[in-house]
């Protein structure tokens, strides 16, 4: 595998369901975010890790819970969701210290019912 | 307050015909300008990195410039391949209260290249 994985690529669920997206980066980086992308918003960031460490929570609900056991993974758990999360979940990583290009991996498309 | 607004919103050109995308920002000091091209239903692939105003990157049919308010991602002859949504972010030499230094990113511009 190369660059940033993620999986699943797609998930329908129920607003009482509980899943999780995982994201996975081969490129040595330091720092890993994760993003919302919906129709006609720009993307969104909601957690940035940086050596494991969140530095950021930009207001996300707790209903989306990140988890980064180390450099290469990132999880987002999810429960009691709503309709309106529906969206393209995006996992970027870069190096942390030269915070600027982020690759980007394939995006988890969440359906919520 | 930081800004980045990209045009047109959609393009749609014929195999050949060359045209440009527009992408202005309003920050407080630009530390990067950054390209990516998205296809529907994945995510965005990074194209270019643009530091300073006068900076020019080329890959294949594509050409971004950069001015101290605005870039243009310049498309020559393109073809049907072409077509995706192009993003442009910007990221601001100020850090925010973690200490990052945040991406702010435009709307994208959707571009559809008929044969």
């Amino acid at each position: 595998e190369t660059g940033v994985t993620q999986t699943p690529r797609h998930l329908v669920m129920g607003m009482t369901n509980k899943k999780s997206l995982k994201c996975e980066q081969h490129l040595g980086h330091n720092a890993m975010y994760w993003y919302k992308q919906s129709a006609k918003k720009p993307l969104e960031l909601m957690f940035v890790y940086n050596f494991k460490e969140q530095t950021e929570n930009n207001s996300v609900p707790s209903r989306f819970s990140p988890e980064c056991p180390n450099s290469s993974h990132l999880f987002l758990h999810l429960h009691t969701l709503q309709p309106e999360d529906s969206a393209l979940y995006l996992c970027a990583s870069s190096q942390a210290r030269q915070p600027d290009t982020q690759y980007f991996g394939p995006g988890t498309r969440l359906t919520v019912l | 307050e930081d800004q980045v607004t990209q045009s047109p919103e959609a393009l749609r050109l014929q195999e050949g015909e060359s045209s440009s995308l527009n992408c202005s920002y309003t920050v407080s000091g630009l530390r990067g300008l950054f390209w990516y091209r998205q296809d529907p239903g994945k995510g965005p692939e990074f194209l270019f990195t643009l530091y300073s105003a006068g900076e020019e990157k080329e890959k294949e049919r594509l050409k971004a410039t950069l001015t101290k308010k605005e870039s243009f991602l310049h498309i020559t002859a393109p073809k049907p391949e072409d077509s995706a949504t192009y993003l442009c972010a910007v990221q601001d030499s100020g850090l925010d209260a973690g200490n990052n230094r945040k991406l702010i990113w435009g709307l994208g511009t959707s571009l559809a290249v008929n044969p």
